[in-house]
């Protein structure tokens, strides 16, 4: 099974401060690493596929790179409501659709 | 828009089982893939399950390989989880999630909470 790397685990940070969220796979994917936004007590939300295809209605200030075995999510300035745990996911190996343990983003 | 509201849910004790649905509506559900996603309180995601547009293919995570059947009726437009032989680690919200071509999951529900406890 493909594993899935977060780092960090979580990060503080304060508004309006970039931040990049790192996400590391055991072999090489491609670009088939999908990025997901979940806030307590709601579902995950798709941010990105393909690495770096915006899903429908996400801002502008994310965006998702890589390819191979590293990928990156950066918020460029971060929101208020951007606090929230990101996780990462591949489907190119499958089954299983193997996600990361998650990155938190806390209010320094 | 895009609805996915799973139900089934609640409290059993191990060994039992429990059947959970998820009725979806805003897109045409038999042409999607769909999948089962479970997480335990505090933790993190875990895929549990997929099941392609026509129900003919269908694959598990090895936890619950054998344990959980995940079926689908393209005519009620709902998605099924039948899980037997239930365990205290099954303890989760179980998401459903729609497929968006072969790749990530567009869409989830609000997501059902199973408590295995005796």
């Amino acid at each position: 099974d493909i594993v899935m790397t977060q780092s960090p685990a979580t990060l503080s940070v304060s508004p309006g401060e970039r931040v990049t969220l790192s996400c590391r796979a055991s072999q090489s994917i491609s670009s088939d690493v999908a990025w997901y936004q979940q806030k307590p007590g709601q579902a995950p939300r798709l941010l990105f596929y393909d690495a770096s295809t915006r899903a429908t209605g996400i801002p502008a200030r994310f965006s998702g790179s890589g390819s191979g075995t590293y990928f990156t999510l950066t918020i460029s300035s971060l929101q208020s409501e951007d606090f929230a745990v990101y996780y990462c996911q591949q489907y190119n190996n499958w089954p299983p659709y193997t996600f990361g343990q998650g990155t938190e983003l806390e209010i320094k | 828009q895009v609805q996915l509201v799973e139900s089934g849910g609640g409290v059993v004790q191990p060994g039992r089982s429990l059947r959970l649905s998820c009725v979806a509506s805003g897109f045409i559900f038999r042409n999607y893939g769909m999948h089962w996603v479970r997480q335990a309180p505090g933790k993190g995601l875990e895929w549990l399950a997929v099941v392609s547009n026509d129900g003919s293919n269908k694959n598990y995570e090895d936890s619950v390989k054998g344990r959980f059947t995940i079926s689908r009726d393209n005519s009620k437009n709902t998605l099924y989880l039948q899980m037997n032989s239930l365990r205290a680690e099954d303890t989760a919200v179980y998401y459903c999630a729609k497929e968006f071509y072969l790749k990530a999951l567009d869409y989830w529900g609000q997501g059902t909470l199973v408590t295995v406890s005796s």
